[in-house]
């Protein structure tokens, strides 16, 4: 079963408007990482997030984690076609990362 | 710093052949690293867990003779695809796990590109 959930699967936004990614685990998060990936290309480290509750910013990201530590969601502001990629949420129970199936981005003109 | 390599970049065989890539920890010292493997359009799919030093452990339903890891010094770690198959194609990612600046986290590779002809 999947561990983690990401919705949408898939996203298509005209330039310059706001969007939303989800994230749920179906356990007690001790860590989620948020991650951007071209395809064929490696992973491109976005923010990670560890106490319930916790908000981080990088430009015109926006990444939270709830309370209860078992959702996130990473919201873009304005968006550009430099934010079009695959938006992976990654969740540490203790060892390696467990990636959710990815949601793919992209920003028309 | 927290810089991860992959050699090769992209890598074609025959089937049958075998093939290695390494995982290599440029800036810092890794105990365990981990290895993902990622098909078209789908996410990365941890295949095994490589400890310095010990036999890697493997997820179910990865063959440990077909995917040998080996974890030889605390900055690099190879995985070896005996006898591929063109099922085999995919893209395969490595991290290596360290706690940095207080924080343990996973830092990851470029992948590596493997397509059996």
């Amino acid at each position: 079963s999947q561990e983690l959930e990401q919705s949408p699967q898939s996203l298509i936004v005209q330039e310059g408007k706001n969007l939303t990614i989800n994230c749920t685990s179906s356990k007690t998060l001790y860590g989620l990482y948020w991650y951007k990936q071209k395809y064929g290309e490696g992973l491109i480290f976005l923010m990670m997030l560890q106490k319930g509750g916790e908000e981080k910013s990088h430009e015109k990201i926006t990444a939270k984690l709830d309370e209860k530590k078992q959702q996130s969601s990473l919201h873009i502001t304005a968006s550009q076609p430099s934010h079009a990629g695959i938006y992976l949420c990654g969740a540490s129970y203790g060892n390696a990362l467990n990636f959710g199936k990815g949601t793919s981005l992209l920003v028309t003109p | 710093g927290a810089v991860v390599s992959q050699h090769p970049s992209w890598v074609i065989c025959k089937s049958g052949t075998s093939v290695k890539i390494e995982c290599r920890s440029l800036d810092f010292q890794a105990t365990t690293m981990f290895w993902y493997r990622q098909f078209p359009k789908q996410s990365l799919m941890l295949m095994a867990t490589s400890n310095e030093g010990s036999k890697a452990t493997y997820e179910q339903g990865v063959e440990k003779d077909k995917f040998l890891i080996n974890h030889a010094s605390l900055t690099l770690s190879t995985l070896t695809v005996t006898s591929a198959h063109p099922e085999d194609s995919s893209f395969y990612i490595c991290s290596a796990r360290a706690v940095l600046r207080g924080t343990d986290t996973q830092y990851f590779g470029p992948g590596t590109r493997l397509t059996v002809l």
